[in-house]
């Protein structure tokens, strides 16, 4: 079974760091694109970012760009969201997202999500 | 930020045919871009509800079907169960955006 396993949620100042993580498990970590997107508190989801093995690409949404890093251990089966510089307006529930292809296309999807992580920027 | 637009709430009875549009532009539908669709009830994570426009998952009832048309994509479900209740999200790419995917407003599906 493809299971994706987060990081348990917390609160952090404006302008703090934090690092979320996310643990594969089911298929082959190593050759798969994960993603995350985020959802605010009673609002819709947001893609934030993505990283493909296959050339190693990596992509941003405007909002986090700069701010946040999308990075992953291989050897841990394990992708990890940096984020620096937080702002209230980044509080939300992070999800770890798997695709089906490791190349981007214009028909890629996310399935399945993890469980989410809950992230307050707040003094 | 870049959204694609749907409905904010639809709502039928038990048994009835409810469907929900998804409505884009040139960079992301129209341009014939695949759409996906997103079933989140409450407190729970988003699931994959139908791939590539009409394309369900193993294990998702027949009720649910897609469409897409032009700048817009449908999700209809037929036979409305009270199960049904939940959020739903359209998904797409967009050669506009440099994050890649964008994804709908979202719509609030009630079951009277």
């Amino acid at each position: 079974e493809v299971q994706l396993v987060q990081s348990g949620g917390t609160l952090v100042p404006p302008g703090g760091s934090l690092s979320v993580s996310c643990s594969g498990s089911g298929f082959t970590f190593s050759r798969t694109a994960l993603h995350w997107v985020r959802q605010a508190p009673g609002k819709g989801l947001e893609y934030v970012s993505g990283s493909y093995t296959s050339g190693g690409s990596t992509f941003y949404a405007d909002s986090v760009k700069g701010r946040f890093s999308i990075s992953r251990d291989n050897s841990k089966n394990t992708v990890y969201l940096q984020m620096r510089s937080l702002r209230p307006e980044d509080t939300a529930v992070y999800y770890c997202v798997k695709d089906p292809f490791d190349t981007v296309t214009t028909y890629n999807w996310f399935d399945p999500w993890g469980q989410g992580t809950l992230v307050t920027v707040s003094s | 930020q870049s959204f694609l637009t749907q409905p904010p709430s639809v709502s039928g009875a038990p048994g009835q045919r409810v469907t929900i549009s998804c409505t884009g532009n040139s960079s992301n539908i129209g341009a014939g871009y695949a759409v996906h669709w997103y079933q989140q009830p409450p407190g729970t994570a988003p699931k994959l509800l139908i791939y590539s426009n009409i394309n369900r998952p193993s294990g998702v009832p027949d009720r649910f079907s897609g469409s897409r048309s032009g700048t817009s994509a449908s999700l209809a479900i037929s036979g409305l169960q009270a199960e049904d209740e939940a959020d739903y999200y359209c998904q797409s790419y967009d050669s506009s955006l440099s994050a890649l995917y964008v994804f709908g407003s979202g719509t609030k599906v009630t079951v009277l």
